[in-house]
Parts: C-alpha cells; structure tokens; sequence
C-alpha cells in the first residue's frame, strides 16, 4: 500500500461538464504524477508535479489542467469533458524526480464520458 | 524514437509451467528499467528496478534480468495467484511504459 488515495474511484459524466479528480498521499513525496491508461497504450503521462504550486505537462496533457495547493494533494481537471477522456486515470508519487526513482501508483480512477 | 515493446502480449500457463516474458527497448541513454505488476481493476505494484546490464533481481518465484537492449521476467513454478498484467517501464529523460504482458496461469 503506497499511501496513495484517489477519489472518486468511478464515475460517469457527460459531454462538456468539467470533472476533477483528487489524488491524496500520506507519504510526504514531492512528486506527484497523473497517468491514464488506455487499450493498446502503455500509461502515458499527463501532468505531473515537482512541488507545491510546481507543475508540468506530461506526453498527453491537452484538455487536462492540475493543481497542487498542499504537498499531499494533486487534482486533475478536465475542464470540458470529452468521449476521448474516457480512461482510467492513475495518480503515482515518487520520492524525487532522479533516474532510478521508484513511482509507484494508486488504485486507478474510471471515469467515462457519454 | 524510444520505445518499449513487451512480448507475448498474453500468456497462459499450467501452474508449474515456467516461462519468461520480454520487454525489449530502442532508447537513447538508459536510465533504470522497472517491472511492475497489475492485477485487474488495480494500480501498477513496483516490482524491480534494474540499472545496467546483466544485473538481475528476485523475488518469490520472479527473477528479472537485463541486457543492454531487453530484459527478461523469468517465472518459476508459477501459480495461479501469478496471474496479472505485467508492465515494463523504461526510464530515459522520461518514463516510457510497454503495453504489457498479460499472465493467466491455470491450475
């Protein structure tokens, strides 16, 4: 268990609402990381976050924002939801950004977009 | 362009059976190769790090091993609690995931 809570676990939405979904951890890392995983795709990376206030975009970031007010909590927004957010999104902390860090990942977010 | 390929994309197995899995790489500059295990409707669980080649790591039933362009999970005796997606992870100036390689192992 790596301390990593996401809400909400499932949910469904339409087209053109915004949605955020929350990341929480307990273990004190600085950074944190939202992924999403798809059919025939490895997780990619969406944003991801260094520090309080400090974020950056990942390999699929268009139509995401983030936010990190606190060290412990990470929110991702899809500010206009799309069909082709219908994902699972996985929040992931890591101690430090260097080489062999180790990320590991929370229990995953369905969200689907009808 | 880096990218990660993981060989077979599915596997079935008669418990005891052992076999191997593959992740291959074309990267530029390695960094660390992760494996990680997923079982369904779950995150990704770290499983081994690997830095330089010819470096090997085990665990239980599990051993991983790398060379300088794929690196191997070996499974030993597999049982049926074996069975998930295994991940592989390529650390360059960025992480770059495999699609994986999904275990089932039959009793």
């Amino acid at each position: 268990d790596a301390g990593i809570t996401q809400s909400p676990r499932h949910k469904v939405t339409e087209t053109g609402t915004p949605v955020t979904l929350r990341c929480h951890q307990t273990e004190n890392h600085r950074y944190m990381y939202w992924y999403r995983q798809d059919p025939g795709h490895g997780l990619r990376l969406i944003h991801y976050s260094y520090g309080v206030k400090d974020t950056d975009k990942g390999e699929v970031s268009d139509g995401y924002s983030v936010s990190r007010s606190k060290t412990e909590d990470f929110l991702l927004t899809l500010e206009s939801a799309t069909s082709s957010q219908t994902s699972v999104y996985f929040c992931a902390i890591s101690e430090s950004g260097g080489s062999g860090n180790t990320i590991y990942f929370g229990e995953g977010s369905w969200l689907t977009v009808v | 362009e880096d990218q990660v390929t993981q060989s077979p994309e599915a596997l079935r197995l008669q418990e005891g059976e052992s076999s191997s899995l593959n992740c291959s790489y074309t990267v530029s500059g390695l960094r660390g190769l992760f494996w990680y295990r997923q079982d369904p409707g779950k995150g990704p669980e770290f499983l081994f790090t690997l830095y330089s080649a010819g470096e090997e790591k085990e665990k239980e039933r599990l051993k991983a091993t790398l060379t300088k362009k794929e690196s191997f999970l070996h499974i030993t005796a597999p049982k049926p609690e074996d069975s998930a997606t295994y991940l592989c992870a390529v650390r360059t100036d960025k992480l770059i995931f495999g699609t994986g390689t999904r275990l089932q192992v039959f009793p």
